[in-house]
Formats: structure tokens, C-alpha cells, sequence
């Protein structure tokens, strides 16, 4: 079955960029599907980042737009989140998950918990 | 944006009770909306899509429906593994938004 699985730092300093990869097993990411990023504070509720398509097409929260980017790499079956100028409002557990035309995110990743700390 | 308002954000029930969520969208999202659970520590799991389609696996004592702005979440007869969050979300347009999460106790 499908799986995802989030990778990177655990710790980042205040205005650097955070950049983490999502991990797909199970699923060639180029054939289909749109692959997401999600964020929880600790303590709060979901917010949604962003969402790339199987085609490279871009979706980001306007929340978010200026500092966000979502990539592709079908050569590694992977796509990854970059979020730049950090702040402490950042600090979040990120969710990778896949998702499609009326399908909600399912599955997700485990979870990758970033804190951004000087 | 799509504004979506859970209620209760809490709720306290026993083993066999049955509960109801409620989530209301700022507008239409022509039936696209997605529910939820998750457990502390754990990514949420998706129980129900297209407001009332029991995805994969969920146990049929959950249950959606709701159609235009208000939708509902009942689980009938709760089980000790379904005191968790539970989240709302709309996937009808862009940006896709959640609610704030309903949180369900044991009483």
C-alpha cells in the first residue's frame, strides 16, 4: 500500500528556510494523484500549505504564498516543501499526504515536528 | 476563503452514547467535504469523504451526511477508540481550510 514518510530538520533558526522532502513508497508519483503539505501547531488545529499536482501545477494558502514552494522529484519518487523566512509561528508538526479530484488526504505521512528556535 | 465552524469544540460521552458533529461552511461546497479523526501523536485518518462516503476500513457506526453549508459527523454506540479529534475539512476550492476540531472525552 501506499506510504509517506516525512524527512528533514528538527530544528530551525528564526529567518533561514525550512525544507523538508515527503518520501512515497507503493505509488509512482508521476502517474497520478496530487501530493499535499499540512501543518499543526502544537496544541492547534490543521492548516493546509500547499498542493502540487502529478503535473507540477502549484496550489499554495495565500496564507503562506509569498514564503512557500512545492517540488516534484519523480527521479527519487519524492516532493518536498520549502517555507522561508521562519518565524516562531512556524514551529509545527508537518504532514505529507496524497489526495485527488474528490478525494480528501488519505494517506498521510507520520508526521515531522519543526521547531524554529535561535 | 471558506470559513469552517465546528461544534461543539468539545464534547463528553460514554462507551455506547451516540454523538453528533456539526460543521457549518461560510458557503456552498457542493458536498466536498471530508472528515476526520485523530487520535494524540498520530496523523489524522481519513473517516468519510464527499460528506457522506465511509472511506475503507472506517467501522459503519460512523456516519456523515449534510449537504449546501451544514454537514454532521455521527458515530453511533462509541467505542473506547473513538475518543479522539475530529476534524472537519472543505476540498471544494482553493485554499482548502479545516474546522478548529471537535474534541471527544470520555465522561
Amino acid at each position: 500500500q501506499v506510504q509517506l514518510q516525512e524527512s528533514g530538520p528538527g530544528l530551525v533558526k528564526p529567518s533561514e528556510t525550512l525544507s523538508l522532502t515527503c518520501a512515497v513508497s507503493g505509488y509512482s508519483i508521476r502517474s497520478g494523484y496530487w501530493w499535499g503539505w499540512i501543518r499543526q501547531p502544537p496544541g492547534k488545529g490543521l492548516e493546509w500549505i500547499g498542493t502540487i499536482y502529478n503535473s507540477g501545477n502549484t496550489f499554495y494558502n495565500p496564507s503562506l504564498k509569498t514564503r512557500v514552494s512545492i517540488s516534484l522529484d519523480t527521479s527519487k519518487n519524492q516532493f518536498s516543501l520549502r517555507l522561508t523566512s521562519v518565524t516562531a509561528a512556524d514551529t509545527a508538526v508537518y504532514y505529507c499526504a496524497r489526495r485527488t479530484f474528490g478525494v480528501p488526504f488519505d494517506p498521510w505521512g507520520q508526521g515531522i515536528l519543526v521547531t524554529v528556535s535561535s | 476563503d471558506i470559513q469552517m465552524t465546528q461544534s461543539p469544540s468539545s464534547l463528553s460521552a460514554s462507551v455506547g452514547d451516540s454523538v453528533t458533529i456539526t460543521c457549518r461552511a461560510s458557503q456552498g461546497i457542493n458536498g466536498w467535504l471530508a472528515w476526520y479523526q485523530q487520535k494524540p501523536g498520530k496523523a489524522p485518518k481519513s473517516l468519510i469523504s464527499a460528506a457522506s462516503n465511509l472511506q475503507s476500513g472506517v467501522p459503519s457506526r460512523f456516519s456523515g451526511s449534510g449537504s449546501g453549508t451544514d454537514f454532521t459527523l455521527t458515530i453511533g454506540g462509541l467505542q473506547p477508540e473513538d475518543f479522539a479529534t475530529y476534524y472537519c475539512q472543505q476540498y471544494n476550492v482553493y485554499p482548502l481550510t479545516f474546522g478548529q476540531g471537535t474534541q471527544l472525552e470520555i465522561k
